[in-house]
């Protein structure tokens, strides 16, 4: 059973519509993330959140956004969607182990495949 | 700088046949390791996890990974595979930023 859920599973957009990607996770972690996975690349950490109202960008530069309103909800919003923007969009969530201070074990969602006309 | 190196795109097996997918890292300290394993149309989940101790670690669904620090590697290996054991596989590491590899995608043969 998920406790890590992405909607939509699948979208299909024209180039310059606006879409939010939902996120949201019962554990009550404290740490969210986004990841873009494209074929055949590692998976590029573009979003990630600490708790609420903290937001940071990760590895890979997005033109996305995020915020953190709540703990269990971590939406990403594209403005104006581009065919670039197309490809697969992961939500994770972690606690801090309670054994190892700072290693951080990932609960992901089933993704987000977004396409771009 | 952190980084992951899953030499192999693709693999396939013989179901029933032994299994071992390679990953060798780069970390400044003592790494934190993972695998994780991506069915189609699924998210990411995590098989098993190195923190210290020893270094043969057991996860879930039979397969187990061995951390060698000498040689920068975390392999998985699964002594018989299952058919159900295809789909693509990611070695991370990392402590508050994880570091994917590109993963390594197995076909089992009947």
């Amino acid at each position: 059973e998920a406790d890590i859920y992405q909607t939509p599973r699948y979208l299909v957009i024209g180039t310059g519509k606006k879409i939010t990607l939902e996120c949201s996770q019962t554990m009550g972690h404290d740490k969210m993330y986004w990841y873009q996975q494209d074929p055949g690349m590692e998976l590029h950490l573009i979003h990630y959140s600490y708790g609420v109202n903290s937001t940071e960008k990760g590895d890979l530069s997005s033109e996305s956004t995020v915020s953190r309103i709540r703990t269990e909800h971590f939406p990403l919003t594209l403005e104006s969607a581009r065919p670039s923007h197309t490809s697969q969009y992961l939500c994770a969530s972690s606690a801090q182990t309670e054994i190892i201070s700072g290693a951080n074990v990932l609960t992901f969602g089933a993704g987000s495949r977004l396409t771009v006309l | 700088a952190q980084s992951v190196t899953q030499p192999d795109i693709h693999i396939t097996v013989s179901e029933g046949a032994s299994l071992e997918l390679r990953c060798n890292y780069s970390y400044g300290a003592t790494p934190y390791l993972f695998w994780y394993v991506q069915s189609p149309g699924q998210g990411l989940q995590l098989l098993l996890k190195y923190f210290s101790g020893d270094t043969l670690v057991q996860g879930i669904k039979g397969f187990e990974a061995e951390f060698k620090r000498s040689q920068s590697s975390f392999n998985l290996r699964k002594p018989s595979v299952h058919w159900s054991d295809a789909a693509e596989y990611f070695c991370a590491v990392g402590a508050s930023h994880m570091r994917f590899g590109a993963g390594t995608r197995l076909t089992v043969k009947p």
